[in-house]
């Protein structure tokens, strides 16, 4: 079975501050790895995604996360806080084949940005 | 090209009513998701539809039901509706229902049961 961990359900950083998000996984196959965002009463808007490929992956708005298989992360990560960027942000992971088909997601962590 | 639309974005029912959901998918996705998003439970998958045939399904009771149409267009049922209910569902597109094209959401329906 796949979970995913998001350590911090809410962090607070200044405007211009660098944004971390941390997520950890738990897979028993190679994992597909994804980063949304979501803004409120909205759906989710996909950032990134890792498909075992180049191990940092960027994405949009500015951001960017790293596989890192040893530690079982892919933490999400922005040099620069910007007061849009403020929103709840999930990880989510899928086995590789592809056979489960759905999405296991964290519980999220809501960016909140300081001016 | 347009993206996912769900209909309707808000409703509000009464508990033992029951409600149906509609999901359009972007045009040439074949794959349908639905997801339950409330802030005890997260967002918790529910079942995704390939050309028509329900591939998937998560942990929900049989109240919880979904079909999908020829044209790729998805519902979802419930039935006896009780205040648990109340959540965003959301509806995800896939090409083909692989993490491989990746899953683009709607903005989701916001289901009130009172």
């Amino acid at each position: 079975a796949q979970s995913v961990t998001q350590l911090g359900s809410h962090v607070s950083v200044s405007e211009g501050a660098l944004v971390l998000l941390r997520c950890n996984y738990s897979s028993s196959v190679p994992p597909y790895l994804f980063w949304y965002v979501q803004y409120p009463n909205q759906g989710l808007q996909l950032l990134l995604k890792y498909t075992s490929a180049a191990t940092l992956v960027k994405g949009i708005n500015g951001f960017e996360a790293e596989f890192k298989k040893s530690e079982t992360s892919f933490h999400l990560t922005k040099p620069s806080a910007h007061m849009s960027d403020a929103a709840e942000y999930f990880c989510a992971v899928s086995d590789l084949s592809g056979s489960a088909r759905q999405l296991t997601f964290g519980s999220g962590t809501q960016l909140t940005v300081l001016p | 090209k347009a993206g996912v639309t769900q209909t309707p974005r808000y409703l509000i029912k009464t508990r033992g009513q029951q409600v149906t959901l509609s999901c359009s998918p972007i045009s040439g996705h074949r794959s349908v998701s639905w997801y339950q998003q409330t802030p005890g439970q997260g967002l918790q998958f529910l079942f995704e539809y390939f050309s028509e045939t329900q591939r998937n399904k998560g942990n929900f009771p049989g109240r919880f039901s979904g079909r999908q149409f020829s044209n790729s267009r998805s519902e979802m049922n419930v039935s006896t509706l009780e205040l648990g209910d109340s959540a965003l569902y959301l509806c995800a597109s896939s090409l083909d229902g692989t993490s491989n094209y990746g899953y683009t959401f709607g903005s989701g329906t916001r289901l009130t049961v009172v």
